[in-house]
């Protein structure tokens, strides 16, 4: 069964510091993994996509990583601002099925 | 803003009743998916629709419904509601049915059966 699990469940930081989400995965064959970016009662947006072959892809003040070997992902956010206070979630693609595979996601509070 | 449109913002009925959640893809999208997100629940897949046709289907209770019509936009019916419905409903697109296409999420319905 295919499986994505996300750590910590829930963080508080301070802002101006960094911090690293962790993602790992069961998802069998692998397609992409996105991280999605969930204000409270809002809809999720993509933050970076990534492929097989990609191990670092970073956009603006997020960095996401990806080890193929280890089905480990991780976003690192630099700088922490108050607005990145979200949820993070994690979603891998399947190549045998149409819905990708969604974690619970990992609840970021910065505190100014 | 991401393109995909939903009405009502938020509803409120009664148990036993029936809603209908509307949602308007991007322009040009042909896919489109429902999604139920409880109180500090992650997202849990309803439904997805491709070009009018059922594409796959999740956890979605036979109390549920959904149809995507000619002119691309879909509606979510939820009947005989339950306490355990009160939820935010997102709607979200694509441009094809393939599997990794990054899904523009609309603002979500927010339900809530009393």
């Amino acid at each position: 069964k295919n499986q994505v699990e996300q750590s910590p469940q829930s963080l508080i930081i301070l802002e101006g510091k960094n911090c690293t989400l962790q993602c790992n995965y069961t998802v069998s064959p692998f397609s992409n993994l996105r991280w999605y970016k969930q204000d409270t009662g809002r809809g999720p947006v993509s933050l970076t996509i990534m492929t097989f072959s990609e191990n670092t892809k970073s956009n603006g003040r997020y960095t996401a990583t990806l080890d193929a070997d280890t089905k480990q992902s991780s976003l690192h956010i630099t700088a922490s601002q108050l607005s990145d206070s979200a949820s993070y979630i994690c979603v891998v693609a399947s190549g045998g099925s149409y819905i990708p595979t969604f974690g619970r996601g990992t609840s970021l509070i910065v505190h100014p | 803003d991401s393109g995909v449109t939903q009405t009502p913002k938020h509803l409120i009925t009664a148990t036993g009743q029936r809603v209908t959640l509307r949602c308007s893809p991007r322009s040009g999208d042909l896919s489109v998916y429902w999604y139920q997100q409880s109180l500090d629940q992650g997202l849990q897949f309803l439904i997805q629709y491709y070009n009018g046709e059922e594409r796959a289907k999740g956890n979605i209770l036979e109390r549920f419904s959904a149809q995507q019509f000619p002119d691309l936009h879909s509606e979510l019916n939820l009947s005989s509601l339950e306490l355990g419905d009160s939820a935010l409903y997102f709607c979200a697109s694509s441009a094809r049915d393939r599997v990794g296409n990054e899904q523009f999420f609309g603002p979500g319905t927010r339900l809530t059966v009393l």
